[in-house]
């Protein structure tokens, strides 16, 4: 069974500029939430999507956006992008409407010059 | 609100050794309790978990931990660790059937040295 899969792994980008970024999570999963993990403020919460719905949302500004498709897949979108946007930011899967256990793909390392 | 501290940045320890990597965290109702391990250039691996029941819980690679309410405490412990546990370890909690979110402590790192 595949696990969770995030692309690209990597990504440079501009100042300014916006960003997607994809992940598709284990086959039969219905919630993908998203991670940014930075030095200075570890693991945090972006959001989290059940059934093409936003669940719970952390607190990011609204650059940052995501939406999941009717097969699961999920992609979060940063605009106008800032240096301190540069992160590992993580998804994660679930198979249950509450948290019993998360499966987190390898993450995309954003990078803001 | 939830928070999980971890107090330790950082715990050096020689192979074989036992190691506890603690983890306290506060919250106002029923909690589900994790731990995960990363790698480096890696995501989040969980190693084992609190639902309910017994307190005590093992997880993968050895690893153990021991749900306490009354300290609020989830400490992971393994009694013979190995260069290959070297890791940053995350201890995390969500509140129990309410939430998806994951809160998660600041991270533990671990040395593991020959």
């Amino acid at each position: 069974k595949a696990g969770v899969t995030q692309t690209p792994r990597y990504l440079i980008k501009t100042r300014g500029q916006q960003v997607t970024l994809s992940c598709s999570p284990i086959s039969g999963h219905r919630s993908v939430s998203w991670y940014q993990q930075t030095p200075g403020q570890g693991l945090q919460f972006l959001f989290e999507y059940f059934s093409e719905t936003q669940r719970n949302k952390g607190n990011f500004p609204g650059r940052f956006s995501g939406r999941q498709f009717s097969n699961s897949r999920s992609e979060m979108n940063v605009s106008t992008l800032e240096l301190g946007d540069s992160a590992l930011y993580l998804c994660a899967s679930s198979n249950s409407r509450v948290n019993t256990e998360a499966f987190f793909g390898q993450g995309t390392r954003l990078t803001v010059v | 609100a939830q928070s999980v501290t971890q107090l330790d940045s950082q715990v050096p320890v020689f192979e074989e050794a036992p190691v506890e990597l603690r983890c306290n965290y506060s919250s106002s109702v029923s909690v589900y309790l994790f731990w995960y391990v990363q790698y480096p250039n890696q995501g989040l691996q969980l190693l084992l978990k609190y639902l309910s029941g017994s307190t005590l819980v093992k997880g993968i690679n050895g690893f153990e931990a021991e749900f306490n309410k009354s300290q609020t405490s989830f400490h992971l412990r393994k009694p013979s660790v190995h260069i290959s546990d070297t890791a940053e370890y995350f201890c995390a909690v969500s509140e129990g059937d309410s939430s998806y979110k994951l809160i998660f402590g600041s991270g533990t790192r671990l040395l593991v040295r020959p």
